[in-house]
């Protein structure tokens, strides 16, 4: 079992209102992700990070954003909640591809985002 | 561009009937090559993963997977399935390119077994 984790698990939350969604894991991964995945739909990489002060954009345009400024811990942010923004959201973080996980990734269980 | 086509968006089946998920990848350098699943209400778990050497796979809960180069695969397979094997299944592609290791995943089937 992974030991990464994500809170809350579910947020129901009033339009323009700033939200964070907390991730983080224990195992001393460099690499972790956020993805985007509404039900029954594809996973949507939309934030990952490399390591400490790396953030990068993923395939999915989005308007959060993110930090890592340590190694366990990688917070997704929006600024300002719109209706469009409510989906599942997703947080990783994988084995370093030269270990004997090479690169598997291991998942949070989720927080569904939704919007009023 | 590279990508994972997962043939069946939506499979139903009986309990005891046998599953076959096919992915397909298009890329031509090496790669690792994972199933994962979602059950319902659940986070997505590694099923099982290819890196190298024999290219039949076993994983968790009697599923397995064959990796066939040539064909560019790495079909799901299950000799009976049982209505606990409802859920959503994923194949992942990770292109060993370089520094930039991406992984390239599948839209995903949605399977639905009934009892």
């Amino acid at each position: 079992e992974a030991d990464i984790y994500q809170t809350p698990r579910y947020l129901v939350i009033g339009t323009g209102k700033k939200i964070t969604l907390e991730c983080s894991q224990t195992m001393g991964h460099d690499k972790m992700y956020w993805y985007q995945q509404d039900p029954g739909m594809e996973l949507h990489l939309i934030h990952y990070s490399y390591g400490v002060n790396s953030t990068e954009k993923g395939d999915l345009s989005s308007e959060s954003t993110v930090s890592r400024i340590r190694t366990e811990h990688f917070p997704l942010t929006l600024e300002s909640a719109r209706p469009s923004h409510t989906s599942q959201y997703l947080c990783a973080s994988s084995d370093p591809p030269g270990s004997g996980g090479r690169g598997t990734q291991y998942f949070g269980p989720g927080t569904r985002l939704t919007v009023l | 561009a590279q990508s994972v086509s997962q043939h069946n968006h939506h499979v139903i089946l009986s309990e005891a009937a046998s599953l076959e998920l096919g992915c397909n990848y298009s890329y031509g350098g090496t790669v690792n090559l994972f199933w994962y699943v979602q059950y319902p209400g659940q986070h997505l778990q590694l099923l099982l993963k290819y890196f190298s050497g024999d290219p039949l796979v076993k994983g968790i809960k009697g599923f397995e997977a064959e990796f066939i180069k040539s064909k560019f695969s790495f079909n799901l397979r299950k000799p009976s399935v049982q209505w606990s094997d409802t859920a959503e299944y994923f194949c992942a592609v990770l292109l060993n390119a370089g520094n930039n290791r991406k992984l390239i995943w599948g839209l995903g089937t949605s399977l639905a077994v009934n009892p």
